[in-house]
């Protein structure tokens, strides 16, 4: 079993709609979670973390968590051609050392006009 | 804040030869550093983690013989392939964290490494 499982996609949302990425993962002491967003042959950007159970929201971006399900899920509203990317999934887990990080293969997003 | 650069960003080389990647923290002393490798269409597989002052802890399946770092201040780490194959190609990336205690991991804009 992979310990960072995202949909690897694409998927396709209309301009302005809701784009919704998931992401389940298997250490159920992990602690910390991340969405990075990568574009083709450039290096992940940190869109979001979050540490505890329930929403954050940052700008058009909500970052959703719920441990007890090992589940953590990214919304962006009023998606964007420019929201089009690769979405990285990333988990902190509890036994894996210091700061390490186990990404998740992505999920890639194509907004279309 | 928290600017990682890398360099080269690319690099062409023949096998059996050394390459040496740097990866600096520009605005910020980087206590603890990360090496990725990500291959075309996947994800990103850490490699190494590089504490300042200290050995590189390896993952496993990954050759410290092979892949050398070093990092040897608060602001620098480097990756050296050694004798590398054409199946070292890849896109190397490092990370590194802005403050102790913080996992939020930032990283630099990679190389990509061609080996002929």
């Amino acid at each position: 079993q992979k310990e960072v499982e995202q949909n690897s996609g694409p998927l396709s949302v209309p301009e302005g709609a809701i784009a919704s990425l998931n992401c389940t993962y298997s250490d159920r002491g992990s602690q910390s979670f991340f969405w990075y967003r990568q574009y083709s042959g450039k290096s992940p950007e940190l869109i979001m973390s979050i540490y505890s159970n329930g929403d954050k929201e940052d700008g058009r971006f909500t970052a959703q968590l719920n441990k007890a399900s090992q589940y953590v899920s990214l919304l962006i509203r009023d998606s964007q051609p420019s929201d089009s990317a690769t979405y990285l999934c990333a988990v902190s887990p509890f036994s894996g050392g210091y700061n390490k990080l186990i990404f998740g293969a992505g999920t890639r997003l194509a907004v279309h006009p | 804040g928290a600017v990682v650069s890398q360099h080269p960003s690319w690099v062409i080389c023949k096998s059996g030869t050394s390459v040496k990647i740097e990866c600096r923290s520009l605005d910020f002393q980087a206590t603890t550093m990360f090496w990725y490798r990500q291959f075309p269409k996947q994800s990103l597989m850490l490699m190494a983690t590089s504490n300042e002052g200290s050995k590189a802890t390896y993952e496993q399946g990954v050759e410290k013989d092979k892949f050398l770092i070093n990092h040897a201040s608060l602001t620098l780490s480097t990756l050296t392939v050694t004798s590398a194959h054409p199946e070292d190609s890849s896109f190397y990336i490092c990370s590194a964290i802005l403050q102790r205690g913080v996992n939020e991991q930032f990283f630099g804009p990679g190389t990509r490494l061609t080996v002929l």
